[in-house]
């Protein structure tokens, strides 16, 4: 298993442009979420699914947008970037029924300038 | 909304010492979990607690969750070099959907 995976691992982007940053899990893991980290803030929840075609708003969930179509795939779009949203972006995962473990990506450090 | 405050922010001890961190919630939680990340890594999941007063111990570490389920510690004894790095806890409310942060403790051991 190659557990959860994410793409790019770094992004430069202008303020404005869009992106799509994409997660994906090979663990057959119902629950999916994405998280941003800031220094001194710990990781803040910003959309997550409890399964495919099911989507929810975490606590910072304005400027993203997210789908779910298959239980893999969980890609977080950046509609228009901001400098507020330079950060680390971590997917993670779970497996409902279990001790709600979060198996987490490798995050993707993103930059707008 | 929900709030988990963590302190300290920095921890900074010779190998040998022990280290402590706290986490505080504003509200009742329905259990709590604590993960560890290492310099430049992601967060890996250590334990979860879930019953009021629970204690469980891994090893050097111990973790603890309050009576009231507000508050929950880690503990390690005896630091080593390769305890380095970032402890987070993650608290679940009544939305057991959405997990919240502290903003974690930094432990740095010096050898």
């Amino acid at each position: 298993n190659a557990g959860v995976t994410q793409t790019p691992k770094f992004q430069v982007l202008k303020t404005g442009q869009s992106m799509t940053l994409q997660c994906a899990q090979d663990m057959n893991h119902e629950y999916m979420s994405w998280y941003r980290q800031d220094p001194g803030m710990g990781l803040r929840l910003i959309h997550y699914s409890v399964g495919a075609g099911i989507t929810d708003q975490g606590e910072v969930p304005n400027g993203y947008n997210v789908s779910r179509s298959t239980t893999e795939d969980f890609p977080l779009r950046l509609l228009s970037a901001a400098p507020s949203q330079t950060s680390v972006y971590f997917c993670a995962s779970i497996r409902t029924g279990g001790n709600y473990e979060q198996y987490f990506g490798p995050g993707t450090r993103l930059t707008v300038t | 909304g929900q709030q988990v405050m963590q302190i300290p922010q920095y921890q900074h001890v010779q190998e040998g010492e022990d280290f402590t961190t706290y986490c505080n919630s504003s509200t009742t939680l329905s259990n709590i979990q604590w993960y560890k990340q290492r310099p430049g890594g992601h967060p890996v999941f250590l334990i979860q607690l879930v019953k009021s007063g629970e204690v469980k111990k891994q090893k050097r570490l111990t973790f603890q969750f309050g009576e009231a389920k507000k508050n929950s510690s880690l503990h390690i004894t005896a630091t080593q070099t390769t305890d380095v790095g970032t402890y987070f806890c993650a608290g679940r409310g009544n939305n057991f959907n959405k997990f919240y942060f502290g903003s974690g403790t930094k432990l740095n051991v010096k050898p």
